[in-house]
């Protein structure tokens, strides 16, 4: 039973057109997160939220937003997508917010790889 | 500096030896540390979170060392399965955008 899912996990697409990746947890943590894998293998968070609400928002174009509809989905839309968004995206999800709890482990799903033409 | 710095390698190592990776943060007020264990085209897994006085799992060694503002990872006896990036992550108690930090990985290749 898959405990931290994304779909798809493959996005082929064009310069220009929006896509949607979305995330679920079935583990019933408070707090998910979107990270950024680029071809140098860094992994970046881009956004966390907690309770549906934004707690983390790092430096990344506005042609990215998050919506997190409840606390167990957490959904990455992107606007005119560009060369430079191909990379492999992970969601997330840990107990509390990082910062909060000594031990938080997170748990991530098995990643989206975008390539964009 | 970066704020978590990591050999990125590859350690190419044979099988049944020790090897051992280093993690340097830069913030003296980071909370908390781990070490993942990422494969090839997959998702990074906790492999072990890192106490103050040192733990161990099985072959798996993790070190702090809040002095030099390091940790470190010794893995023993090497497996052909051990091969994989090792990610060092700090977490700070704050609730902003720093809280969060991974290293760039060191990478792992066990060779028989």
């Amino acid at each position: 039973d898959t405990a931290v899912s994304q779909t798809p996990k493959y996005l082929v697409t064009q310069m220009g057109n929006d896509k949607s990746i979305k995330c679920e947890q079935n583990l019933g943590h408070d707090t998910m997160y979107w990270y950024k894998q680029d071809s140098k293998k860094f992994l970046k968070i881009m956004f966390s939220y907690n309770n549906k609400e934004l707690i983390i928002n790092e430096t990344v174009p506005n042609r990215f937003s998050p919506k997190s509809p409840d606390k167990a989905h957490l959904n990455l839309h992107i606007n005119s997508l560009e060369l430079g968004d191909s990379a492999v995206y992970f969601c997330a999800s840990s107990q509390v917010p990082p910062g909060q709890g000594t031990y938080n482990e997170q748990f991530f799903g098995p990643g989206t790889r975008l390539t964009v033409l | 500096r970066k704020e978590v710095e990591q050999d990125p390698g590859p350690f190419n190592v044979p099988e049944g030896a020790t090897v051992a990776f280093n993690c340097t943060y830069s913030n003296s007020a980071s909370q908390s540390f781990f070490w993942y264990r990422q494969d090839c085209r997959k998702e990074p897994k906790l492999l072990m979170s890192v106490y103050s006085s040192g733990n161990e799992d099985g072959r798996f060694t993790a070190q702090l060392n809040r002095a030099s503002q390091y940790i470190s990872l010794l893995i023993r006896d090497s497996k052909l399965s051990d091969s994989a990036t090792y990610l060092c992550v700090v977490n700070q108690r704050d609730t902003g955008r720093r809280a969060l930090t991974f290293g760039s990985g060191t990478r792992l290749q066990v060779q028989p």
